[in-house]
C-alpha cells in the first residue's frame, strides 16, 4: 500500500530566511503525481506546488521548489524569502491517476514564521 | 463561481445523534470526495462520487456513515448514532475527472464536528 511520511511535526523559520520541508513516500507505481498542500488555519486545503513522476525537472512556483528524488522516494519542499502568511501546516500528498484519483496525505508539518 | 462550498462550517452535537454535512462543489466538476481529518493527522480518503454515482468507498466509512450525490450536483454526508470517534474535520473536494493530472483538484473549508 502506498504511504506518505512526513517526519518532522513542527518547523520554524525567520522571515526572509530559507525552510525545508521533508517528506518521503512508498509505492510500486512508477507513474504518480506528488504534491504539496497548505493548510492555513480555519481556512481551506490550498495547492502549494505538483510533481509529475515521470517528470525529471524539479517544479518550481515562485517562492516555492521541490527537490524530487525519484529513486529515494523522497519529496522536500524548500520555501525561499519566507513570509509570515506562509504560517501554516504543510501536507504532502500522493496520488496516481486511476479510476478515483484519490489522494494520500502524511501527517503534516506545521510551520511557524518569526519576524 | 466560489469554489467548494461546505455547510455547516462546525457542528456539535450530543452522543447518539444524527448529523448531516453538505458540500457544494465547483458546477462543473464531475468528481467529488470526502476526505476525514482528525487532530494531528492528514486527511484520509473516505468516499468518491462521479456524477451521482458512489464508486469507492474507504474501508473507514462504517455502516453508520451514508453519503448521497443526487443528481451529480450538491453531495450530503451523514452520520448516525454520532461517538466521539467521529469528532473531526470533514472535507469535501471536487475536481474535473477528464481534466487530466488532477488539475483543478479543489478543497472546500471543510465542516468541523464535535460530539460531545
Amino acid at each position: 500500500a502506498q504511504t506518505v511520511t512526513q517526519s518532522q511535526p513542527e518547523m520554524s523559520v525567520q522571515e526572509a530566511e530559507t525552510v525545508t520541508l521533508s517528506c518521503t513516500y512508498d509505492t510500486s507505481e512508477s507513474d504518480y503525481y506528488l504534491f504539496w498542500y497548505k493548510q492555513p488555519p480555519s481556512r481551506q486545503m490550498i495547492l502549494v506546488i505538483r510533481q509529475e513522476a515521470y517528470k525529471q525537472q524539479n517544479a518550481t512556483e515562485n517562492r516555492f521548489s521541490v527537490n524530487f528524488q525519484k529513486a529515494a522516494k523522497s519529496f522536500s519542499l524548500k520555501i525561499s524569502d519566507s513570509q509570515l502568511g506562509d504560517a501554516a501546516m504543510y501536507f504532502c500528498a500522493y496520488g496516481v491517476e486511476d479510476n478515483t484519483d484519490k489522494l494520500i496525505f502524511g501527517t503534516g508539518t506545521r510551520l511557524q514564521v518569526f519576524p | 463561481d466560489t469554489g467548494v462550498s461546505q455547510n455547516p462550517r462546525h457542528k456539535i452535537t450530543k452522543r447518539g445523534q444524527n448529523v448531516t454535512f453538505r458540500c457544494d462543489p465547483i458546477s462543473e466538476h464531475n468528481r467529488l470526495y470526502w476526505y476525514r481529518q482528525t487532530l494531528g493527522q492528514g486527511p484520509e480518503f473516505l468516499t468518491y462520487f462521479q456524477n451521482e454515482a458512489q464508486l469507492e468507498k474507504s474501508r473507514l466509512l462504517s455502516d453508520r456513515f451514508s453519503a448521497e450525490r443526487p443528481k451529480g450536483s450538491f453531495s450530503t454526508l451523514e452520520i448516525q448514532r454520532t461517538e466521539q470517534g467521529d469528532s473531526a474535520m470533514y472535507l469535501c473536494a471536487s475536481s474535473l475527472g477528464a481534466n487530466r493530472g488532477f488539475n483543478g483538484y479543489t478543497f472546500g473549508s471543510g465542516t468541523r464536528l464535535t460530539v460531545v
